[in-house]
């Protein structure tokens, strides 16, 4: 199985951007890259996807390396309420499950 | 639209018990995904039903058990209950299933504690 490496942490300060870096790879050609994000007490909660090129939503932003091993989720302006830990997830295999692996904690500071 | 349901939110049981757990997807959405959560282990996939049909299965034994009705809700069961058991429970509902770009919406979960 594809795997994905991600900062077990990170801080930033509020109203600032944030860069989250993921590795991966040894993605294949048809893996999507998800992110998905855990507030605390909450259920994970969709943010981003995408397979080749650059990505943009309300929530974030999402730059893929041109040779796909690496990617990076923009947050452009940190709120306190963007505390979480994102994960990156690749989406793989003949049934495209979701294989998740330990995320990175991002700490906004005031 | 409301989205996805869990109950309980809170469970105790002792060990040797059995407990089923169920969840409400969003409506329209067919396939429904159970997911383990402990600070050991993470998010660990436990399987995916799909219009009554389990298409998925992780890495667990067969304690854990579940199952799908036609409106979609779902249930997962565990049967003779250990210590380790104890986690939160994420479901995840999505519109279909196998599809690369599907997105999961999570409920709140379920903590499970066994004593």
């Amino acid at each position: 199985d594809a795997k994905t490496t991600q900062p077990n942490s990170m801080e930033s300060n509020e109203e600032e951007p944030v860069h989250l870096p993921c590795n991966h790879s040894t993605i294949s050609g048809t893996d999507y890259i998800h992110w998905y994000r855990q507030l605390p007490s909450q259920g994970p909660e969709y943010v981003i996807h995408g397979l080749t090129s650059n990505v943009n939503n309300r929530m974030a932003s999402l730059a893929i390396a041109e040779d796909r091993k690496s990617s990076t989720l923009i947050l452009h302006r940190a709120t306190l309420r963007d505390a979480a830990v994102y994960y990156c997830i690749l989406r793989e295999g003949s049934n495209y499950q979701l294989i998740w692996g330990a995320g990175t904690k991002l700490i906004i500071k005031p | 639209k409301a989205g996805v349901t869990q109950t309980p939110r809170y469970l105790i049981k002792t060990r040797g018990q059995q407990v089923t757990l169920s969840c409400s997807p969003i409506s329209g959405h067919r396939s429904v995904s159970w997911y383990q959560q402990t600070p050991g282990q993470g998010l660990q996939f436990l399987f995916e039903y799909f219009s009554e049909t389990q298409r998925n299965k992780g890495n667990f034994p067969g304690r854990f058990s579940g199952r799908q009705f036609s409106n979609s809700r779902s249930e997962m069961n565990v049967s003779t209950l250990e210590l380790g058991d104890s986690a939160l429970y994420l479901c995840a509902s999505s519109l279909n299933s196998g599809r690369p770009t599907d997105t999961q919406y999570f409920g709140p979960g379920t903590r499970l504690t066994v004593l």
